[in-house]
């Protein structure tokens, strides 16, 4: 199937800082791409559709601008996490899907804010 | 979205089929079956979809009820590496749109 990569796998970082998460497609393109959070023992949340050249649509309840995303091209997508704080610590999945196919997703970045 | 339902968890001894059932009574005729699994500290993985006919890839079998309203994931010979969390969801394929997750089934294979 098709690949979507993240990076990084995992990162800590300190309280107050922005943290950048990176969302490939590597063999496909991809208009749209989603973004999901998972905390321990939940399943995954919806966070905000990422649409390329556009604003992302971000769910009730998640504030744009701590979670700043951009889809600058058809192969990558970022979620900026700005001023962290603990409670943003989860693991942070992305999602593209091909036209005419399935959702794939990314293996996930662990963040930990210390 | 049609809503589903799933056991909690369940439980396989390895080299076992594994048959994972999901309710889905209030499907509407153009919303697809999907199965992803979630393996710990990972993205879920796709395994497999169907609208109406029984569907069979490498990974697994899918059995859709005649009346579309239960579906049944069957992994035909569980591994330890099967241990997951597996979500049934059931939407209409727009790929446009996101996967709406459940707390899905947590298949613990046991040797």
């Amino acid at each position: 199937g098709a690949v979507v990569s993240q990076h990084p796998s995992w990162v800590i970082c300190k309280s107050g800082t922005s943290v950048k998460i990176e969302c490939r497609s590597l063999d496909f393109q991809a208009t749209t791409m989603f973004w999901y959070r998972q905390f321990p023992k939940q399943s995954l949340m919806l966070m905000a559709t990422s649409n390329e050249g556009s604003k992302a649509t971000y769910e009730q309840g998640v504030e744009k601008d701590k979670f700043l995303i951009n889809h600058a091209s058809l192969t990558l997508s970022t979620l900026t996490v700005t001023s962290a704080h603990p409670e943003d610590s989860s693991f942070y999945i992305c999602s593209a899907r091909v036209k005419g196919a399935e959702a794939f997703f990314g293996q996930g970045t662990r963040l930990t804010v210390v | 979205d049609a809503k589903t339902t799933q056991p909690t968890s369940m439980d396989c001894a390895e080299g076992r089929a594994a048959n994972l059932p999901c309710n889905h009574s209030t499907i509407s005729g153009n919303e697809y079956v999907y199965w992803y699994r979630q393996i710990h500290s990972q993205g879920p993985q796709y395994i497999i979809h169907g609208l109406k006919n029984n569907e069979t890839n490498e990974m697994a079998s899918l059995i859709i009820t005649e009346d579309r309203k239960s579906s049944t994931l069957i992994l035909p010979h569980a591994t330890l590496r099967d241990t997951a969390v597996y979500y049934c969801i059931v939407r209409v394929r727009n790929y446009g749109q996101n996967f709406v997750f459940g707390p899905g089934t947590r298949l613990s294979v046991l040797p």
